[in-house]
């Protein structure tokens, strides 16, 4: 158990609708990121979080949107849903934002889009 | 963004055979850092390294950093059935904000 808690587990939505996953990092870890991961595109960075504020973006598109609130954790919305965001999504929490600082991942949601 | 190729992609020993998966970037890597993801499960955190040449060791598990810091290789001695899974590695870019991570190598292990 890394201690990152990711909500919910299994979400299966139709095409053009919205979710929202859920994130819980470690405890004393300020920093919190998203990956995406399907199976022929590997682990995809999408974004991150420090204390609250948007520290770095990677390949995120513009119909997702993350935040991290006061109490850490964090929120990733997936909106206008295609067949092709079908994937598992990760978070991972570390102690810092700089990347010398190994990451935690959560046991991921793997998201159906039908 | 940074690209960083990990061959091979796929991998099958037979059980007491060794096993190396190598990590190439076109560019210097700021750190290396290796993961493990078993089926069905997450990414766990390996090691860590970060000087030029760096060698490591878990176990039967060795792990190097390149001279030029472009690349960097794991290696099992003597494979295990509980070694099964995909190894990644990942680097932070030079701003440490952001992580590539390679394309994985999924170690398959026959009894």
């Amino acid at each position: 158990d890394s201690g990152v808690t990711q909500t919910p587990k299994h979400l299966i939505t139709a095409t053009g609708q919205r979710v929202t996953l859920r994130c819980s990092p470690r405890s004393g870890d300020l920093s919190v990121y998203w990956y995406q991961q399907s199976l022929d595109q590997g682990l995809q960075f999408l974004i991150q979080y420090y204390n609250g504020e948007e520290r770095a973006k990677g390949n995120i598109l513009e119909r997702f949107s993350a935040q991290q609130f006061p109490d850490l954790h964090s929120e990733l919305n997936l909106s206008s849903l295609e067949l092709g965001d079908s994937a598992l999504y990760f978070c991972a929490s570390s102690v810092s934002y700089a990347g010398a600082y190994e990451q935690y991942f959560g046991p991921g949601t793997r998201l159906t889009v039908t | 963004g940074q690209q960083v190729m990990q061959i091979p992609q796929y991998q099958h020993v037979q059980e007491g055979e060794d096993f190396t998966t190598y990590c190439n970037s076109s560019t210097t890597l700021s750190n290396i850092q290796w993961y493990k993801q078993r089926p069905g499960g997450h990414p766990v955190f390996l090691i860590q390294l970060v000087k030029s040449g760096e060698v490591k060791k878990q176990k039967r598990l060795t792990f190097q950093f390149g001279e030029a810091k472009k690349n960097s290789s794991l290696h099992i001695t003597a494979t295990q059935t509980t070694d099964v899974g995909t190894y990644f590695c990942a680097d932070s870019s030079n701003t440490g904000n952001q992580f590539y991570f390679g394309t994985g190598t999924s170690l398959t292990v026959i009894p």
